[in-house]
């Protein structure tokens, strides 16, 4: 079983749409999320990262974390086109060198104007 | 200037040959590592580096050698390719106690062993 599942998709949504994001995972002592988007052809990027438990706002994106539920989301408001991409989330147990990131396979999405 | 860059971005070689892929930060950051990213998108870590020491060496075959001369530079050498090598290579690069900033990634070399 793989430490971090992710719905791959892929998710078509018009422009404008409210946009949910998810992952789960098996590891309770995961307390560091972030979702990374990588565009076609690229390397991922870093969108949001939040520390155990609760909401984080940036913008059009909101991210949750259900420690208990083990449940991760990315929420994208008013969806644009450029949101287009694979958004990818991550976790780890720590901060420090030599814990790594565990990483989800990414969804695809596709917003359409 | 580009934070992080690998070269090259694509390459395409038969199987059985020795290839490297070279990466550089310009970051100032300590840590580097490896990432492999197969066709359904799952990124895994293969090596990182703190300061040029192995700090992470997940289970990848012995073929695949990493090489850090100084903290802004992780190359990675690859013997005997094999056709399951064929993937897209991340280098990426974090500070060693603000991974809270997460990894820059350069954008990837395209492997495709035939």
């Amino acid at each position: 079983q793989k430490e971090v599942e992710q719905d791959p998709g892929p998710l078509s949504v018009p422009e404008g749409a409210i946009v949910s994001l998810n992952c789960t995972y098996s590891n309770s002592a995961f307390q560091y999320f972030m979702w990374y988007r990588q565009y076609s052809r690229k390397g991922p990027e870093l969108l949001m990262y939040t520390y155990s438990s609760g909401n984080k706002e940036d913008g059009r994106f909101t991210a949750q974390v259900d420690k208990s539920s083990k449940y991760i989301s990315l929420f994208i408001r008013d969806s644009q086109p450029s949101d287009s991409a694979t958004y990818l989330c991550a976790m780890s147990a720590s901060l420090y060198t030599g814990n790594q990131f565990y990483f989800g396979t990414g969804t695809s999405l596709t917003v359409i104007p | 200037d580009t934070a992080v860059s690998q070269t090259p971005k694509y390459l395409v070689t038969q199987m059985g040959n020795d290839k490297s892929i070279k990466c550089e930060q310009n970051l100032g950051h300590d840590t580097m590592y490896w990432y492999k990213q197969d066709s359904k998108k799952f990124l895994k870590i293969m090596f990182s580096y703190n300061n040029k020491e192995l700090i992470i060496n997940e289970t990848v075959p012995n073929r695949f050698s990493p090489k850090s001369p100084d903290k802004a530079h992780l190359n990675l050498h690859i013997n005997s390719l094999e056709l399951g090598d064929s993937a897209v290579y991340f280098c990426a690069s974090s500070q060693e106690q603000g991974i809270g900033y997460g990894y820059t990634f350069g954008s990837g070399t395209r492997l495709t062993v035939v």
